[in-house]
């Protein structure tokens, strides 16, 4: 099983429509959770850290569930340019070893 | 102020000949990264230095694959003899320890293709 799993997508979704994507994470002692987001042929870029109660950043939100081990994020009234593959990170046994997701692709059109 | 620096961003090789990857981290970052990025496995840490001492070089996939930083300024990561198998991405990414130490900045990446 992987450490990190995400559903590959792609999510093809309209201007203004509301995404969700989920990530499920192996290691329970993991103690940082963070949403990256990779455009195309571009590098990862931090998008926010998710926190216990949970997040707020503009339109995007993110949610903690460590009994169930799940990590979420909210985008709400999608842009063109939210379109890009994003990524969902944990930390491993030890504060600076990231463990990243394969990504779940999204697509967002006119 | 400038990023993490990576050279080459391209390198296309012989299967058989030595690759280096250079990386300059964002100055004043004591952390760097060494990452492999492929379609099939997605982003692999493959080794991280703290202060320029290596602390895991767990991911690193066979002896064919070295990484030095001799200074804060400065780290290489080595393919010798390269494989097709090593055509990849590789990214660098430097992060200061402290209150957001998890927070990596990637380098724009070395795209490599072995042929």
């Amino acid at each position: 099983r992987k450490e990190v799993e995400q559903d590959p997508g792609p999510f093809n979704v309209p201007e203004g429509a509301t995404v969700a994507f989920n990530c499920t994470y192996s290691n329970s002692a993991s103690q940082s959770f963070f949403w990256y987001r990779q455009d195309c042929r571009k590098e990862p870029k931090l998008l926010m850290s998710v926190y216990s109660s949970g997040n707020e950043d503009g339109r995007f939100t993110a949610q903690l569930n460590r009994a169930s081990q799940y990590i979420s994020l909210l985008i709400r009234d999608s842009k063109l340019s939210d379109s890009a593959t994003y990524l969902c990170v944990v930390n491993k046994s030890g504060f600076q070893k990231l463990v990243f997701g394969t990504g779940t692709r999204l697509l967002v059109s006119p | 102020d400038a990023g993490v620096i990576q050279s080459p961003r391209h390198e296309v090789t012989e299967m058989g000949q030595e690759v280096t990857l250079r990386c300059k981290p964002i100055s004043g970052h004591n952390s760097l990264f060494w990452y492999r990025q492929t379609m099939m496995r997605g982003l692999e840490l493959l080794i991280y230095f703290n202060n320029n001492v290596p602390i895991d070089d767990s991911g690193m996939p066979e002896d064919r694959f070295s990484a030095k930083m001799p200074n804060a300024s400065f780290s290489t990561l080595k393919i010798q003899p390269s494989e097709p198998r090593d055509s990849a991405v590789y990214f660098c990414a430097s992060s200061l320890s402290g209150r957001n130490q998890e927070t990596q900045y990637f380098g724009p990446g070395t795209r490599l293709l072995v042929l």
